[in-house]
C-alpha cells in the first residue's frame, strides 16, 4: 500500500497524559500536513512541513502541541497534558500538488 | 472564521437522482478548488478538483461547476447510487501565494435511498 499511513488508528487516554501520533506520507511527497476534524465539521488545518521545515502553524496549535518531521520523511504530532477538548480525529495528508489523506487517528480523552 | 461556506448540511436523494452541493468563498487568492468524499471512520479522499480558468469539469458522474464572478462553485452527482452515500467537503487553497493549506467547508452528508 503506497498511501498515507497513520498510527495508531485509535487512542484513548486520560486527561493530562501525553500522546504521540505518527504519519508516514507517500514517499515522493515533499509536503506534509496535519489537520484536526471534530464530529460534523470539515478538517481544520494545524500545521505543515515542506521537507523537514515546518512552514506554517495554525492558531489552533497551542503550546501543548508540537510536530516534527525529521529528515523530511515521517512526521509525529505530540499533544502534552491532553484535555477533553483535544478529542478529535487527527488527519495527516501529503502532497506534491493534490493532497492525499491518511485514515486518521481518533483521539478520545477521558 | 470559515473561509468556505458549504450548503446544504445534508440531503437525501433517490437512486438515480441528482445531488447538488454548493460552496462559496470570499478570498480571491484562492485558485484551486478540490472536492473530497469521506466515509465514516475514513480519511477524506480526493474526488475531483477545478481551477478558476474553467467553468466546468466532469469526471464520470461527478461534475464541478465554477462561477468566478460570483465566487461560487458546486458539485453535481449525476445518477446517484447508494454507494455515493457519504459526506462531501469542498475546499480551497491559494498555491500562487505559497499558501498550500486547504480551507474546508463544513461538509454535506448525502444519503442515497434505493
Amino acid at each position: 500500500d503506497t498511501g498515507v499511513s497513520q498510527n495508531p488508528r485509535h487512542k484513548i487516554t486520560k486527561r493530562g497524559q501525553n500522546v504521540t501520533f505518527r504519519c508516514d506520507p507517500i514517499s515522493e511527497h515533499n509536503r506534509l500536513y496535519w489537520y484536526r476534524q471534530t464530529l460534523g465539521q470539515g478538517p481544520e488545518f494545524l500545521t505543515y512541513f515542506q521537507n523537514e521545515a515546518q512552514l506554517e502553524k495554525s492558531r489552533l496549535l497551542s503550546d501543548r502541541f508540537s510536530a516534527e518531521r525529521p529528515k523530511g520523511s515521517f512526521s509525529t504530532l505530540e499533544i502534552q497534558r491532553t484535555e477533553q477538548g483535544d478529542s478529535a480525529m487527527y488527519l495527516c495528508a501529503s502532497s506534491l500538488y493534490e493532497q492525499f489523506f491518511g485514515p486518521g487517528t481518533r483521539l478520545t480523552v477521558l | 472564521q470559515q473561509q468556505v461556506k458549504q450548503s446544504p448540511q445534508s440531503l437525501i436523494v433517490q437512486k438515480g437522482g441528482i445531488s447538488i452541493i454548493n460552496c462559496a468563498y470570499e478570498n480571491t487568492a484562492f485558485d484551486y478548488f478540490p472536492w473530497y468524499q469521506q466515509f465514516p471512520g475514513k480519511g477524506p479522499a480526493l474526488l475531483i478538483a477545478i481551477r478558476p480558468d474553467v467553468s466546468e469539469k466532469k469526471e464520470g458522474r461527478f461534475t464541478i461547476s465554477f462561477n468566478k464572478s460570483a465566487k461560487q462553485f458546486s458539485l453535481h452527482i449525476m445518477d446517484s447510487q447508494p454507494g455515493d452515500s457519504a459526506t462531501y467537503f469542498c475546499a480551497a487553497r491559494a498555491p500562487r501565494t505559497n499558501d498550500y493549506k486547504l480551507s474546508f467547508g463544513a461538509g454535506t452528508t448525502v444519503t442515497v435511498r434505493a
